[in-house]
Formats: C-alpha cells, structure tokens, sequence
C-alpha cells in the first residue's frame, strides 16, 4: 500500500494567481498521476507524472497550464497557473506501487485539494 | 475509448439493508477494476481490487464481482450502516494500446443510508 499526503488541503485564490500543489509518498512508487474533480462530476485524469522527464498529458490538458514535477521516486507538485474561476475544482494526487504484475496495481489517492477561485 | 458507467446514480436505503451497485465498461482488455469511497469533499479510498482474471473480492461487509467479457461489476454491501453513506466509484485500469496504464472512472453512486 502507500500513504499520500497532499497539501494544501484547501485554498481560495485570486483570478489570475497561481497554485502549487504537493503530493508526498510514503514508499518509492512507480506511476504518480494527477486528477482533477469538478463540482458534482467524476476524476478527470490531467497528467502522468513520469520521474526524471516530462509529464505525459491527456487531451485537452496542456504543460502551461498545469506544470507537473516529479523530482524521485516519492514526490511530485502540480501548478494551476494563471487560474480562472473555471478552474475550480478538487485536485488529487494518485499512486500506484508496482511490485507485481500489472493487473495487481492498486491505485492510493491523497484527501484531494479543494481549489476555489474568486 | 473506455467509458465507465455506474447504476444507479443516486440510493437512498434504510439501514440494515442489504444493497447491491453496478458498474459497466465497453472496453474488456482491463488489468483490474477498483471500487473506491469518497465522502463530500475528500479524496478516495480503496474499497477493493478485482484483477482481471478473478470474480470476485471480498472485505468484511463488501463483495465484488467481475464479469470482464460481458463487461460489468456489481458491489454488494451487506447490513448497511448510515457510516456507509458516501460516494462509490467504480474505475478499470487500461490494459492496451500505450496508455500508461491509467484508470478511467465512473461518476459514481450517491449512497444514503438513513438510520
């Protein structure tokens, strides 16, 4: 298993801002991923956080929007740049120990960051 | 492209009832399937883990099944408590195809347990 702290827990930012988010990891993991959760709607996955390159985005997200880090094995930060108030929303670290096969990956989530833009 | 559906999306039971949810994916080639909890405004937490070539998992009052070729879940909760109320996700990890071996999700069943 792995134990995700994530923080901020909350915030409420300016239009305009922008937001770094922190996920730390207990144990070294292989695959740390980013969602985001809109009000009332399920995870959206934004981007997989490789270590030691450039995260890999999904459709609709973009590097300069949402800047990635995964500096080792144990942590990585998101950005929410220039934010609008379409950008609010839960952010939540994943990760997923791989120690077996693939079909034996349990994925771990962080309590979430809970972003309001004003 | 894998889509996730979840029946129904809203429950609402008596406690002590037993209670059944159902998740659907199009796409069969899965590692696994994960059903998650997640109270209002909380991130998630690991219910259970089914790999592909199991039917089922279960963990104290839980029980989940899998039919990977026709494509369908269902978690059954059994004597439910007014604890149990939350949102229940149901999510596959992608087997195919370079997809970085993502989850993709349901929305979810609103679960209410009235006391």
């Amino acid at each position: 298993s792995a134990v995700i702290s994530q923080k901020p827990s909350r915030d409420i930012c300016q239009r305009g801002t922008s937001l770094t988010i922190q996920c730390q990891v207990d144990s070294q993991v292989t695959m740390m991923f980013w969602y985001r959760q809109q009000p009332g709607q399920s995870l959206t996955l934004i981007a997989t956080a490789n270590q030691g390159s450039e995260a890999t985005y999904e459709s609709g997200f973009v590097i300069d929007k949402f800047p990635i880090s995964r500096p080792n094995l144990t942590f990585s930060t998101l950005t929410v740049s220039n934010m609008s108030p379409e950008d609010s929303s839960i952010y939540l670290c994943s990760a997923t120990p791989r120690t077996g096969p693939l079909s034996n990956t349990e994925a771990f989530f962080g309590q979430g960051t809970r972003l309001t833009v004003v | 492209k894998q889509e996730v559906t979840q029946i129904p999306a809203a429950l609402s039971v008596p406690e002590g009832e037993n209670l059944v949810l159902n998740c659907s994916f199009t796409d069969s080639a899965i590692y696994n399937l994960q059903w998650f909890r997640q109270d209002p405004g909380k991130g998630l937490t690991s219910l259970l883990l089914i790999q592909s070539s199991q039917r089922e998992q279960t963990s104290g009052r839980l029980n989940a099944s899998l039919d990977k070729s026709s494509g369908r879940s269902t978690l059954y909760i059994a004597a439910s408590q007014p604890g149990d109320s939350a949102t229940y996700l149901c999510a596959v990890r992608q087997g195919s195809g370079g997809s970085n071996y993502k989850l993709t999700f349901g929305k979810g069943t609103l679960l209410t347990v009235n006391p």
